[in-house]
């Protein structure tokens, strides 16, 4: 069963300061999504990877992704309160297909604090 | 604002009725999803559709539940009987086909009592 694991859950940090969420995933495939969500708001895309070493960047959110190792990263530098929301990644259950039945990690729950 | 609509975005019920919910997705954006999410979980995938077609069905969709798609345009998720194992926000999201980016919509909290 493919199983999408992030780390850490929760993540409390001071405005200003950088840091890095992981994705790891239990299948082969080369398409990963991320995603944000606000507190009571719907799913919003952030990144779309579609091969080994895509590296992606929007202000100060960069995601990457190593297929090899199953894992991407979400990279946040010098972070600001607005970036507070909880994160998810997720891969196409079908692998490298584009089916669109994506799996879910937990997500990660983002504090920024001034 | 992805331009995807879901109603009601809420919806309060007793045990065993019956409730439904409806998706406006983008229009062209012939793929839908219908997903589930329960609080501090991702979302899970529960059915799929390519125009009119129904072409997948979760396992975590039991008989009491049942999507439509009529003419490949709006969607409806009903459940029968609710539970309250069933208190979820249900979310829609669209995409088109060659593309990979899914439009997800506001979702419907259910709260089943």
């Amino acid at each position: 069963e493919l199983k999408v694991e992030q780390n850490p859950l929760f993540l409390s940090m001071q405005e200003g300061k950088n840091y890095t969420i992981y994705c790891n995933y239990s299948t082969t495939s080369d398409r990963l999504y991320w995603y944000r969500q606000d507190p009571g708001k719907s799913l919003e895309s952030l990144f779309v990877l579609l091969s080994n070493g895509a590296v992606k960047q929007e202000g100060r959110l960069m995601a990457s992704l190593d297929t090899k190792a199953r894992l991407s990263t979400l990279h946040i530098t010098a972070a600001v309160h607005d970036l507070s929301a909880t994160y998810f990644c997720a891969v196409d259950r079908e692998g490298s297909s584009n089916t669109g039945k994506l799996i879910f990690g937990q997500g990660t729950t983002l504090q920024v604090k001034p | 604002d992805t331009g995807v609509s879901q109603n009601p975005r809420h919806k309060i019920t007793k045990r065993g009725q019956n409730v439904t919910f409806r998706c406006d997705p983008i229009s062209e954006h012939n793929r839908l999803y219908w997903y589930r999410q329960t609080l501090g979980q991702g979302p899970e995938f529960l059915t799929y559709f390519q125009n009119e077609a129904q072409l997948e069905k979760s396992r975590l969709l039991s008989d009491r539940f049942s999507a439509e798609r009529p003419k490949g345009s709006f969607s409806t998720l009903e459940i029968q009987r609710t539970e309250q194992g069933d208190s979820a926000m249900y979310l829609c999201a669209n995409s088109r086909d060659g593309t990979d980016t899914q439009y997800f919509g506001p979702g419907t909290r259910l709260t089943v009592l």
